[in-house]
């Protein structure tokens, strides 16, 4: 099983900042295989990248994904009031078990 | 645009087997090559998979839960099901219904499981 290690924990940063948010793998991630989400409180999770860095339907060119192999980043470039949340990364590539990382918290400063 | 809605007791006793029904709307069930998943999340906690289901009936389950989850599918009612059995509070937490192609592309909206006596 693929262990999903997500960094940092809780990032505290103000409305118009750059954020970088990290996802390590245990082993490769085959295919890039990588997705990230956003959740927030009471809202089932959103999906924002696929493919490491294909954006999904409707979501923002400020989310940027990156990455290859085990290490991944999503990035938001300047972030927006309704972008402080969950986020989560998940990895799809990996037969017979999906996983997720433990989350970055992201709040505002 | 496709929807997925969760059903089920709110509340199961201890060692029980939780019995949880994803119901789709907006498409079949059938069409594309979709597979349909159950996820789960404690209160406070991060996202757990429990398991998917492919239309021609083939499952895949996390391992750790592997010996107490049945995932089924009833494509003349556009539904797919979880049983979990042997419950404990751990089992506590939102269950969430998804569709996926690789990904896990749609969500349901979640419902909440407590496992007490």
């Amino acid at each position: 099983e693929i262990v999903l290690t997500q960094s940092p924990g809780t990032l505290s940063l103000s409305p118009g900042e750059r954020a970088t948010l990290s996802c390590r793998a245990s082993q490769s991630v085959s295919s890039s295989y990588l997705a990230w989400y956003q959740q927030k409180p009471g809202q089932a999770p959103r999906l924002l990248i696929y493919g490491a860095s294909s954006r999904a339907t409707g979501i923002p060119d400020r989310f940027s994904g990156s990455g290859s192999g085990t290490d991944f980043t999503l990035t938001i470039s300047r972030l927006e009031p309704e972008d402080f949340a969950v986020y989560y990364c998940q990895q799809y590539g990996s037969s017979p078990a999906i996983t997720f990382g433990q989350g970055t918290r992201l709040e505002i400063k | 645009q496709v929807q997925l809605q969760e059903s089920g007791p709110g509340l199961v006793k201890p060692s029980q087997t939780l019995s949880l029904t994803c119901t789709v709307s907006g498409g079949s069930i059938s069409s594309g090559s979709y597979y349909w998943s159950w996820i789960r999340q404690p209160a406070g906690k991060g996202l757990e998979w429990i398991g998917r289901i492919y239309t021609s009936g083939s499952t895949n389950y996390n391992p750790s839960l592997k010996s107490r989850v049945t995932i089924s599918v009833d494509t003349s009612k556009n539904q797919f099901s979880l049983k979990l059995s042997s419950v404990t509070a751990a089992d506590t937490a939102v269950y969430y219904c998804a569709r996926g192609a690789g990904v896990t592309i749609n969500w349901g909206q979640g419902t909440l499981v407590t496992v007490s006596s």
